[in-house]
């Protein structure tokens, strides 16, 4: 158990709607990472949040969004989901801000659009 | 630009035998390297990571890797392949914790079949 939660494990829905995916850290980290695993793509990086703030951005589209509240849980919104954007949701992660340190990560979110 | 690719997209070995999963990387910076597991429908798990200290990196159930800079590799290995060992295994290449410079960027992974 790597101390990071995820919320839902499973999520159905239909093209066209918006989801929200949850992301509870370790406790004391301040770092949350977003990743989207999929057949065709792999593992991407979507994007980092450090202590509530934006540090990198990698591929994520703009029918994608997320932040990280005071409590340094973090969620990840999806809007006018496709098809295509069924995959596995991580978020991981790390004590400080430095992109090159380990990263813990949660067990996932499967999303699947119908 | 940095990169990383694994060599192998599958691997199939026999139980009690020698595992070999290859990595090459590409870095213009000096890379944190790292290697981590997913086991199916779970998260990712740290096997192990080189950030420039030893060359030979020892991590959890009897994993080691190799830092070979003039080969640009980091091959992971383990003398006596498990069957609890059957998993995707992934090489990713971070920037160094000290001068940072780039996203970290993960291979597309290599699925270990290990046969009774």
């Amino acid at each position: 158990d790597s101390g990071v939660t995820q919320t839902p494990k499973h999520l159905i829905t239909a093209t066209g709607q918006r989801v929200t995916l949850r992301c509870s850290p370790r406790s004391g980290d301040l770092s949350v990472y977003w990743y989207q695993q999929s057949l065709d793509q792999g593992l991407q990086f979507l994007i980092q949040y450090y202590n509530g703030e934006e540090r990198a951005k990698g591929n994520i589209l703009e029918r994608f969004s997320a932040q990280q509240f005071p409590d340094l849980h973090s969620e990840l919104n999806l809007s006018s989901l496709e098809l295509g954007d069924s995959a596995l949701y991580f978020c991981a992660s790390t004590p400080d801000r430095a992109l090159g340190n380990e990263q813990f990560f949660g067990p996932g979110t499967r999303l699947t659009v119908l | 630009a940095q990169s990383v690719t694994q060599l192998d997209s599958h691997v199939s070995v026999s139980e009690g035998t020698p595992v070999l999963l290859r990595c090459n990387y590409s870095s213009s910076y000096s890379p944190s390297l790292f290697w981590y597991v997913q086991h199916p429908n779970k998260g990712l798990q740290l096997l192990l990571k080189y950030t420039s200290a030893a060359t030979l990196v020892k991590g959890i159930n009897g994993f080691e890797a190799e830092f070979k800079k003039s080969e640009t590799s980091f091959h992971l290995t383990k003398p006596s392949a498990h069957m609890s060992d059957a998993a995707e295994y992934f090489c990713v290449v971070s920037p160094h914790p000290n001068t940072g410079g780039f996203k970290t960027i993960f291979g597309a992974g290599t699925r270990l079949f290990v046969k009774a």
